[in-house]
């Protein structure tokens, strides 16, 4: 079956760095997803990456292992506002997303 | 975990003619089900908001005489694209949401990928 995985919570503080891991077995890869999305709103792209690597933007960076079947979330000098759930998600072979649960991010001060 | 589908994962129809995409929870009864429009690479545009039993609620500047949503049943949301025009051709994600206790999780489904030729 097809299977991801992720942190279901995380805790960090203000001004820090937090790394969001995802672990996914999928039928096929056409890339990954990361989505932010905030209480009530809707997912908010953050990043595709279908290469293996680190991809940085801005504040955010993704990285992606396709031999491992793992990729990370890294957000830096974290801020109130980046309390939010993190939702990785796979492209399969037939361009269906598949979606993990969602880690739920908390920042304290 | 829980569990959203979508049928069918592909469509291909001619212009003019209304597509139905049927979106399902398959483990869990959904007290409100989501649909969304991707493009490439974007945020999802969150279309529509549906209770069960009650009228959607469609967000600014979507067509609810167009895009018709029947949320009949607890485990089952319709969205009908009626004459399908090659501009509505789109990714379509429609999500879940169960309340349990305190939480409220949203599950997604796996899309519909609609081409309007």
């Amino acid at each position: 079956g097809q299977n991801i995985d992720q942190p279901t919570e995380m805790t960090a503080t203000e001004g820090a760095i937090v790394q969001i891991n995802c672990t996914y077995q999928t039928s096929g890869f056409n890339g990954l997803f990361w989505y932010q999305q905030h209480a009530g709103e809707a997912p908010t792209f953050l990043s595709y990456n279908v290469l293996d690597g680190l991809e940085e933007k801005g504040r955010f960076s993704s990285f992606l292992s396709r031999s491992k079947g793992y990729s990370y979330l890294l957000l830096k000098e974290l801020q109130m506002k980046d309390s939010a759930s993190y939702l990785c998600a796979v492209m399969d072979s037939n361009y269906q997303l598949i979606w993990g649960a969602g880690t739920k991010l908390i920042i304290k001060p | 975990g829980a569990v959203v589908s979508q049928h069918p994962s592909w469509v291909i129809c001619k212009s003019g003619t209304s597509v139905k995409i049927e979106c399902r929870s398959l483990d869990f009864q959904a007290t409100t089900m989501f649909w969304y429009r991707q493009f490439p690479k974007q945020s999802l545009m969150l279309m529509a908001t549906s209770n069960e039993g009650s009228k959607a609620t469609y967000e600014q500047g979507v067509e609810k005489d167009k895009f018709l949503i029947n949320h009949a049943s607890l485990t089952l949301s319709t969205l009908t694209v009626t004459s399908a025009h090659p501009e509505d051709s789109s990714f379509y994600i429609c999500s879940a949401r169960t309340s349990a206790g305190e939480s409220e999780t949203q599950y997604f489904g796996p899309g519909t990928r609609l081409l309007v030729l």
